[in-house]
């Protein structure tokens, strides 16, 4: 089945470690998102690639590093110098990266917890 | 950017029709409308999209007004497991992001048995 998979499901790490968030997509789509979900609210855009070695920041990014080294892979890396990393972070993938008509698909999320 | 505002919650009979509306009166003329919905720690689903026509697929049919200022969502026979938040958004360019989904707080759907 084709789709999208975030890894791990829930992650627990140490206040000042770096920690990096998988996320893989056998949909053969162009474009990757990254997206940060406070409880109670809607989600905010972290990073998004809509090519091979391209990114962009979104709304929130700093604190946070992408790559985009293959189509079908967009780890995210929460640094240490995100002031507040504890989130739902969820990723999304869509098949043209320059259209408004072209719906996101997302994963299930990883749930990170920092201490 | 258009925004838009639905219901903090509603609730529905199973087995009967949930309407969901929107309100969305800035769009402009080549903005989408966008229903997702997210079940408790999974992540949001797409459900349908329309520009101005009516849409309808397997899982939900989307009426958008003739002035486009507003729509509703309607699942035509809920189950228990449509109960989850709803989401409507308009998507259109911002910014050079032009696939940017901006969520706000959706509509709580509770389908009681």
């Amino acid at each position: 089945d084709g789709g999208i998979t975030q890894s791990p499901k829930y992650l627990f790490r140490k206040e000042g470690q770096n920690v990096t968030l998988s996320c893989e997509q056998n949909l053969n789509h162009d474009a990757m998102y990254w997206y940060r979900q406070d409880p109670g609210q809607g989600l905010r855009l972290i990073y998004y690639s809509q090519i091979v070695n391209d990114f962009q920041k979104g709304d929130i990014a700093e604190g946070y590093s992408v790559s985009r080294e293959k189509k079908e892979s967009f780890p995210l890396t929460v640094t240490s110098a995100q002031k507040n990393p504890t989130a739902f972070y969820l990723c999304a993938s869509s098949i043209n990266r320059g259209s408004y008509n072209s719906p996101l698909h997302f994963g299930n999320g990883t749930r990170l917890t920092v201490t | 950017d258009a925004k838009t505002t639905q219901p903090t919650s509603m609730d529905c009979a199973e087995g009967r029709a949930a309407n969901l509306p929107c309100n969305h009166s800035t769009i402009s003329g080549n903005e989408y409308v966008y229903w997702y919905r997210q079940i408790h720690s999974q992540g949001p689903q797409y459900i349908i999209h329309g520009l101005k026509n009516n849409e309808t697929n397997e899982m939900a049919s989307l009426i958008i007004t003739e002035d486009r200022k507003s729509s509703t969502l309607i699942l035509p026979h809920a189950t228990l497991r449509d109960t989850a938040v709803y989401y409507c958004i308009v998507r259109g360019a911002h910014g050079g992001a032009t696939n940017k989904l901006i969520f706000g707080t959706g509509t709580l759907l509770a389908v009681q048995p």
